[in-house]
């Protein structure tokens, strides 16, 4: 089974600069996520999508991140204008099903599958 | 809102020593709980899911415990190796993953 698949593995930019990030995750898998992990901290999640839809983008930067899922697959991640601050990588994941709380039964949430990363360096 | 600790930060033991990887967190209404492993410049790698349900888990030489009453959780990995130098992280599901800083570890041969 393949993994989840990102690109580009490596960015370099000037501050004020826009960039994308590509995500291909794992087959039949309906929800994907991005995260930002900064040096010597624990990946901190910006975007979470249930097929082509966005469950929880609260902690994306909404002024300069924007992320899309069109066709409930592949997923981009953009940043517009960069900043210093944004030097991070950007990790990818995916996972089969999104838990819920139907019927007041606690479902079971998936396991999540990550990709390697694109690190990102804001000069 | 979550909090995840990983204590110590880093560790470094000579090959054959077992490893004791230590993460708390502060909310115990959790779904389950991930052990992740990342080499340098790797993405994460899933070792161990525990459900809410479960107190551990077990694959080959590392087993986790899950105490939510507490609110830790322990990664044992026995009779350690070289390969296993990594950084280990822990992750929270309360419907969304909260990660700890992670704790890296070196095995020294």
């Amino acid at each position: 089974e393949a993994g989840v698949a990102q690109s580009p593995r490596y960015k370099i930019i000037e501050k004020r600069q826009s960039v994308a990030f590509w995500c291909n995750p794992i087959s039949g898998h309906a929800t994907l996520y991005w995260y930002q992990q900064i040096l010597g901290q624990g990946p901190k999640l910006l975007i979470q999508f249930q097929n082509n839809g966005v469950v929880d983008d609260s902690q994306l930067p909404k002024d300069r991140f924007s992320a899309e899922r069109l066709k409930g697959v592949d997923s981009t991640l953009k940043i517009q204008p960069a900043k210093l601050e944004d030097s991070a990588v950007y990790l990818c994941a995916s996972s089969p099903t999104r838990g819920s709380l139907a019927g007041g039964r606690r479902k079971t949430y998936n396991e999540q599958f990550f990709g390697p990363g694109t690190r990102l360096t804001v000069l | 809102k979550q909090e995840v600790t990983q204590i110590p930060a880093a560790l470094s033991v000579p090959e054959g020593e077992n490893l004791v990887l230590n993460c708390s967190f502060t909310d115990s209404a959790i779904y389950n709980l991930q052990w992740f492993r990342q080499d340098p410049g790797k993405g994460l790698t899933s070792l161990l899911l525990i459900q809410s349900s479960q107190r551990e888990q077990t694959s080959g030489r590392l087993n986790a415990s899950l105490d939510k009453s507490s609110g830790r959780s322990t990664l044992y990995i026995a009779a350690s190796q070289p390969g296993d130098s990594a950084t280990y992280l822990c992750a929270v599901n309360d419907y969304k993953l909260s990660f700890g800083a992670g704790t890296t570890v070196t095995v020294r041969a």
